[in-house]
Parts: structure tokens; sequence; C-alpha cells
């Protein structure tokens, strides 16, 4: 059980902004929520992550809602590169990672 | 970033064999380390989570006399596919992370390809 909802597939054009959302309507007090990406033929790489205040780094920003029950993941410009399948995992600190079917982007030229 | 090394990156081999594919932590000491498969088309499944020094925990369905898993030190982990069929032929990927650590990082996965 993945706990989180993803759309199946999406795409965006190049420069873009790229908004992947997720639904995790169950999630408990002490679960994360995650991002990992994975470019075919690769292992997952990891993105971002938080609890409940939005977060940014150099490569996406994550914007949680106020009640937690959904995110969505920015990738502010993306890139024919960040063409990957997207996943959103919602865990407690040290628990084991389960991935769900996550959402293939495909970024378009 | 942390980084998680992957040893073959793909082998072959005959069917009946057994293969060994290695993963080791570079730069950092991992606690736990997991394992997981990935069929063409499909997401990553869980197979096994490694603590060193103890026995692995398998996923229900995971036989553990066929995928043998030794976590002997805090940087490495083997995965031994033990008599290998053509239905084992997959996409394995290992993970590690140090306990109390938000993260967990992923090797580059081994494609075998069992004939």
């Amino acid at each position: 059980d993945a706990k989180t909802t993803q759309p199946t597939s999406m795409d965006c054009a190049e420069g873009r902004a790229a908004n992947l959302p997720c639904n995790h309507s169950t999630i408990s007090g002490n679960e994360y929520v995650y991002w990992y990406r994975q470019i075919h033929s690769q292992g997952p790489q990891y993105i971002i992550h938080g609890l409940k205040n939005n977060e940014t780094n150099e490569m996406a920003s994550l914007i949680i809602t106020e009640d937690r029950k959904s995110s969505t993941l920015i990738l502010p410009h993306a890139t024919l590169r960040d063409t990957a399948v997207y996943y959103c995992i919602v865990r407690v600190v040290d628990d084991k990672i389960i991935f769900g079917k996550g959402t293939r982007l495909h970024i378009l030229p | 970033g942390a980084v998680v090394s992957q040893h073959p990156s793909r082998v072959i081999c005959k069917s009946g064999t057994s293969v060994k594919i290695e993963c080791r932590s570079l730069d950092f000491q991992a606690t736990t380390m997991f394992w997981y498969r990935q069929f063409p088309k499909q997401s990553l499944m869980l197979m096994a989570t490694s603590n060193e020094g103890s026995k692995a925990t398998y996923e229900q369905g995971v036989e553990k006399d066929k995928f043998l898993i030794n976590h002997a030190s805090l940087t490495l982990s083997t995965l031994t596919v033990t008599s290998a069929h053509p239905e084992d032929s997959s996409f394995y990927i290992c993970s590690a992370r140090v306990a109390g650590r938000q993260t967990q990082y992923f090797g580059p996965g081994t494609r075998l390809l069992v004939l």
C-alpha cells in the first residue's frame, strides 16, 4: 500500500514549470512527504522532502497543503533531462520506502 | 550527496548458476540497506531490508533461500541470486541509509539477464 495517489502521466513544455500533484489523505502526523524520481534504466534519485512547511532546494520546491492531505512538487524550469517517473512517498523516519506507480513526466521540446 | 554504487552494472548468466551483486556506500556508513527488484514498465518492489550484523528481513513472497543477503559491514551488502532462472531476469537496485537520517540513497542498479 503506497498511501499516495498520483496521476499516471503528465506532459510539460520545456522551460515551463512542471507541477506534479500527489494526494496523501491518510497521512499521519509523524509521516514525511518524500519525492524521488527515476530516469530510465537508472536508480531512483532523491529530490526533496518535507513535513508540513514548504521546502525548496536546488532541484525543486515542495508545497504541502495546510491539512497535509496533498502536496505538489514543482520543477521551476523543466528541461528534457527532467523526463522521468516521479514518485511521491509518505513515511516516518527510519521506515522503509514503498514505491507506488508514480507519475511519468514527459518534457516536450 | 551520499553515493551508493553497485557491481556489476549488468550481468548475463546461464540458468542454474548463482549471481552475486554488491552494493556499497562510498562515503558514509550505512546501518541499513535495502534491495529492490524492478520488472520492465513496473515500479520498484522491495525485496528485503538488511541491517549490518543481523539477518535480513524479507518481504512477503520473497524467497530468502533464493535471494541470499549478507550485510557484513557498514559499507557493503551483497545479494546472491541462487540457481537463477529466466524469470529472475530483472533490474536489481539497492539503497542505503544511516539510522535516524531522513534520506535513503539508491544505487544505479544491476541488470540481470538469465538465459
